[in-house]
């Protein structure tokens, strides 16, 4: 089945840095990788997505990146603002309509002021 | 505005005890999940459910089960509460479709003693 790797674990960075975090998939079948975000206490939110037809797509400060050949998918945020912190998850979709999601561990990134 | 409500956001019972969690959701969504989330383990899913009467195991059935008796309720059903259970417990809802977003409850978390 489908397994998703997340890196890393855990991200500290200073206010106004760029934060990047890798997430990999074993499934080609794979066609959607949302992300989401978990704020302390808080339910998790989707703040990106991308569909496997799609390179790369951008939010604002927010962009996500996406390599079939390597099955790998990456989250990048720009201009690190403290209401970043959060705890942030991958997915990759799985099933046969691509009803469910397989998650990676998450990040816990830390925007240092 | 859409909504998951869990029905209990706090709940401590004892091993052995049944547990009952609800989830009901007003988007009128066909595809309602139970997610358990761990520290390092990410969201793993326990059983979804894509049409009324029907459920279909994820990663981690066992020890678990569910009910889907009306298109808005999702119940997830401890039959034996075990000390291994001790968990975030987070409910979700989305439509059908490969990009429809998964809308996540508040949680309930469930310890056993």
């Amino acid at each position: 089945g489908e397994n998703v790797e997340q890196h890393p674990s855990t991200l500290s960075v200073q206010e106004g840095d760029s934060a990047v975090i890798k997430c990999t998939y074993s499934d080609s079948a794979s066609n959607y990788f949302p992300w989401y975000k978990q704020e302390l206490g808080k339910r998790p939110q989707l703040i990106i997505d991308i569909r496997s037809n799609v390179g790369e797509k951008k939010d604002q400060r927010i962009a996500v990146t996406l390599n079939k050949t390597a099955k790998h998918f990456s989250l990048h945020i720009t201009e690190t603002q403290p209401e970043d912190s959060a705890v942030y998850f991958c997915a990759a979709s799985i099933g046969n309509y691509g009803q469910n999601f397989v998650f990676g561990p998450g990040t816990r990134l830390s925007v240092l002021p | 505005d859409v909504k998951v409500t869990q029905s209990s956001r706090y709940l401590v019972k004892r091993t052995g005890e049944k547990v009952f969690l609800e989830c009901v959701q007003d988007m009128d969504h066909e595809n309602m999940f139970w997610y358990r989330q761990d520290p390092g383990l990410g969201l793993r899913l326990i059983y979804f459910s894509y049409d009324v009467k029907m459920k279909e195991k994820g990663d981690i059935p066992e020890g678990y089960s569910v009910s889907r008796e009306k298109k808005e309720r999702f119940s997830l059903i401890l039959e034996s509460a075990s000390t291994n259970q001790t968990s975030m417990y987070l409910c979700a809802s989305r439509p059908s479709g490969i990009t429809g977003e998964l809308f996540f409850g508040e949680g309930s978390r469930l310890t056993v003693l």
